[in-house]
């Protein structure tokens, strides 16, 4: 079945620096990508999602990039400020008949 | 604030025993879905109702059990607890059956001692 693998499992980074999470899946056949956040004590949040349609998709500090024929997407935030620290997973989903499949997380540290 | 509330934040309770979990999803939204986080762990899928139907099944034991009733709220009934169900569980509504744009609750937390 579907697998995604989500890289790094934790993550520090300087305020102010960019950082990037990648996400791995195995079924081609994946359409939809969509990225949440969970703060602490908080359930995940969407915060931007993508279609295999598009190869970039960009909202403020955030972007997603999705290759498909290596089969990744990857977040990325820019200028990181201290509310950027949370657990980050991403998900894969072949359409609206299937499950999404999600990633591990990532937990992102913004350091002052 | 998401809009979906989810009933009780904590509980704590003893192995054996049983337990309800409340869900209210958003206004509108038809999907519920219900996911157990544990400590450091990711989001395990459990199951998802639309409009009062089972939809999907995902990692759901026999010992768990949910439904989704008329007015659209959801309930999650959890037996015979075990020590290792002690986690975080999630409440998530959608306006349709596709797994797409889910709104999380905050989630209740339980406690099994």
């Amino acid at each position: 079945g579907e697998n995604v693998e989500q890289h790094p499992s934790t993550l520090s980074v300087q305020e102010g620096d960019s950082a990037v999470i990648k996400c791995t899946y195995s079924d081609s056949a994946s359409n939809y990508f969509p990225w949440y956040k969970q703060e602490l004590g908080k359930g995940p949040q969407l915060i931007i999602d993508i279609r295999s349609n598009v190869g970039e998709k960009k909202d403020q500090r955030i972007a997603v990039t999705l290759n498909k024929t290596a089969k990744h997407f990857s977040l990325h935030i820019t200028e990181t400020q201290p509310e950027d620290s949370a657990v980050y997973f991403c998900a894969a989903s072949k359409g609206s008949n299937y499950q999404l499949i999600w990633g591990a997380g990532t937990k992102l540290i913004i350091k002052p | 604030d998401s809009g979906v509330t989810q009933t009780p934040k904590h509980l704590i309770t003893a192995t054996g025993q049983r337990v309800t979990l409340r869900c209210s999803p958003r206004s509108g939204d038809l999907s519920v879905y219900w996911y157990q986080q544990s400590l450091d762990q990711g989001l395990q899928f459990l199951i998802q109702y639309y409009n009062g139907e089972e939809r999907a099944k995902g990692n759901i034991l026999e010992r768990f059990s949910a439904q989704q009733f008329p007015d659209l709220h959801s309930e999650l009934n959890l037996s015979s607890l075990e020590l290792g169900d002690s986690a975080l569980y999630f409440c998530a509504s959608s306006p349709s059956g596709a797994d797409e744009k889910l709104f999380f609750g905050s989630g209740t937390q339980l406690s099994v001692l």
